[in-house]
């Protein structure tokens, strides 16, 4: 069984362009979560799908992210116009519902010059 | 609000010397507490997860925490570690009610383990 896939897995852009990140969850997981890392500090949650709706966006810090799942699959998360402060890696992870266990990719590392 | 502390950003410890890594928890209710590892170019695997059903939670690869209500704390411990035990090591705490994957993470705890 594949799992979470997530990509790229390294972005370098500058500051004002734009960035779409794009997370595979495990088949047939409903639940859909980003976290970011930024600078090595403590990993935190952005933004929780169930299906293609948005259940929890509390974590998501400005509208300059815009995160989408159309049809329920995969989603991606678009920074316009990136910032250096977006510099970190952002986890994409799954779970069958939100209680199960949850399935982590392997990030994106993405640094905003 | 729901939050973790890591004491000690990174911990080395020989091989086969006991592995302990600090976790202490602040929440207003009874937590659902989870332990994760980060191997490199990883992305992050649960460990173990305390629900309240027993105190002393076992996990994979020979790992364990003991909630301990009174002191707040969710430590894990391993009697004898191994040098693939490398890695980075997270706790967190759910934000969610009954314990789901919105989690608050600690900022991480750096395992080295030296020959």
């Amino acid at each position: 069984e594949a799992g979470v896939t997530q990509f790229p897995s390294h972005s370098v852009i500058e500051k004002g362009q734009t960035v779409t990140l794009r997370c595979d969850p495990i088949s047939g997981h409903d639940n859909l979560y980003w976290y970011r890392r930024v600078m090595g500090k403590e990993i935190k949650f952005l933004l929780h799908f169930v299906k293609e709706s948005k259940q929890d966006e509390s974590g998501m810090p400005n509208n300059r992210f815009l995160a989408e799942r159309t049809g329920g699959t995969y989603s991606t998360l678009k920074v316009q116009p990136a910032e250096l402060e977006d510099s970190g890696v952002y986890f994409c992870a799954s779970s069958r519902s939100p209680e199960e266990k949850l399935f982590f990719g392997s990030g994106t590392q993405l640094s905003v010059l | 609000a729901q939050s973790v502390t890591q004491l000690g950003s990174h911990v080395s410890v020989s091989e086969g010397a006991l592995v302990l890594l600090r976790c202490n928890y602040s929440s207003s209710v009874p937590p659902y507490l989870f332990w994760y590892v980060q191997y490199p170019n990883q992305g992050l695997q649960l460990l173990l997860k305390y629900t309240s059903a027993a105190t002393l939670v076992k996990g994979i690869n020979g790992f364990e925490a003991e909630f301990k209500k009174s002191e707040t704390s969710f430590h894990l411990t391993k009697p004898s570690a191994h040098m693939s035990d490398a890695a980075e090591y997270f706790c967190a705490v759910s934000s969610a009610p009954g314990g789901g994957n919105k989690l608050t993470f600690g900022t991480g705890t750096q395992l080295k383990v030296e020959l």
